[in-house]
Formats: structure tokens, C-alpha cells, sequence
């Protein structure tokens, strides 16, 4: 099993709609948890960290579930600009070595 | 805030030739990262930099790679002799402390030919 699984989509959503991803991990002890956001030919950029409780910026939400391992990414009223890559990042906290490790990412297209 | 900076933003060379990229991360940034990213194989985690210091290196492909912090404003890596399968847009990226989110620089698009 790999350490951070994200489907690879295409999601393919029209505008206004409301589209979630999820992304598993594999390390019980991960300790901090990203979303990224990643344009065609650009580099990642911080989209939202992911908290305990679940936390929420405008129309995005993330959300951690530790039993079942895995982070998720809401997105409401889906814009045109929402389309692009998103990547989650998990980090352990175990140890002397720390590695943000990046899935996949998942690709959004939201059409008119 | 000028943000991570890496140069140059394309390098296209040939088989058998030194490679050296360049970064400079967020001042005050303890974390410094190189990853690669291909569509194969997405971003990989090559080198890591606590306080300018080596960490982890598991992720360097070979023995042609290798990266160096002297201070804490500037880092390099180096592939020599490179090779067409090291084509890859490589990132710098610089983080507050351990657990903090990584900033990004623009990258730097390889092309070996």
C-alpha cells in the first residue's frame, strides 16, 4: 500500500457544483496533514491546512478522520478557477526523520 | 516577502553534462526540501535540510546526485554526469519548522537530452 493515496480523477464537475476528494495514508502516526493546490506548469501552492476538528475557509472544508486514516477536501459552489490539481501531504511525527510525503493528486475540471 | 527563489527556471543540456540548481529559501526558514516531479512517478522527496543539515537523502535516485546547504540562505543540487531519464521540473521548497507547511519555489524545468 502506498503511503498517501489520492484518486487520480479527472473530476469532472459543472460550475456551482459541490465536489469532494479524499486521500488515505497509511501511517498511524502522521501528524500534520495539507492541502495543496498545483496549476498546469506551476508549483504546489498551501491551499489549507487540515485540523483535528475539521476546519473551513469560504467555500473549502477539510476534514481528518485518524480511525479510518484518511483526510478529505469539500469544495462548494465549484468555480471555474477551482479547476487544477489537488495534492494532499501527510507528515509523520515519529522519529528523527521528518517527510512530507505528497500523494498523487487529484485533477478537478469544472466546465460551464 | 520574496518568497522561495530557484534558478534557473529552464535548463536544457545534454547527456553526460553538470547539472547545478540552485535555491534560496524564505529567510528565517529552518526546513529546506528538493523534490522532483515527473508524471510518472508525481512529486518525490530527493534531499531534506534541518538548520542547513542533511536529515534524509534516502530519496536521491544515485550517486550522481548530490546536494549541499552551506548557510542558510542558499542550497544547490547537483546531477553529474546527467542523464535524459533525470528530465524533471525540480522544486525547492522551504518550511518555518518541522511540522509547518512547505512554500514552494517555481521550480526549475530540466531537460536532458
Amino acid at each position: 500500500r502506498k503511503e498517501v493515496e489520492q484518486d487520480p480523477g479527472p473530476f469532472n464537475v459543472p460550475e456551482g457544483a459541490t465536489v469532494a476528494f479524499n486521500c488515505t495514508y497509511s501511517n498511524s502516526a502522521s501528524q500534520s496533514f495539507f492541502w495543496y493546490r498545483q496549476d498546469c506548469r506551476k508549483e504546489p501552492k498551501l491551499l489549507m491546512s487540515v485540523y483535528s476538528s475539521g476546519n473551513e475557509d469560504g467555500r473549502f472544508t477539510a476534514q481528518l478522520n485518524r480511525a479510518s486514516q484518511y483526510i478529505s477536501l469539500l469544495i462548494r459552489d465549484s468555480k471555474l478557477s477551482d479547476s487544477a490539481t489537488y495534492l494532499c501531504v501527510v507528515t509523520p511525527a515519529s522519529g528523527g526523520s521528518y517527510i512530507p510525503t505528497f500523494g498523487r493528486g487529484t485533477s478537478l475540471i469544472v466546465h460551464p | 516577502d520574496a518568497g522561495v527563489i530557484q534558478s534557473p527556471r529552464h535548463e536544457v543540456t545534454e547527456m553526460g553534462q553538470e547539472v547545478t540548481l540552485r535555491c534560496k529559501p524564505i529567510s528565517g526558514h529552518n526546513s529546506l526540501f528538493w523534490y522532483r516531479q515527473t508524471m510518472m512517478r508525481g512529486l518525490e522527496l530527493l534531499i531534506y535540510f534541518n538548520n542547513n543539515v542533511p536529515i534524509d537523502d534516502s530519496g536521491m535516485p544515485e550517486d550522481r546526485f548530490s546536494a549541499k546547504m552551506p548557510n542558510a540562505s542558499f542550497s544547490t543540487l547537483k546531477i553529474q554526469p546527467s542523464e535524459p531519464r533525470d528530465s524533471a521540473v525540480y522544486f525547492c521548497a522551504s518550511s518555518l519548522w518541522r511540522e509547518s507547511p512547505l512554500h514552494f519555489g517555481n521550480g526549475t524545468r530540466l531537460t536532458v537530452t
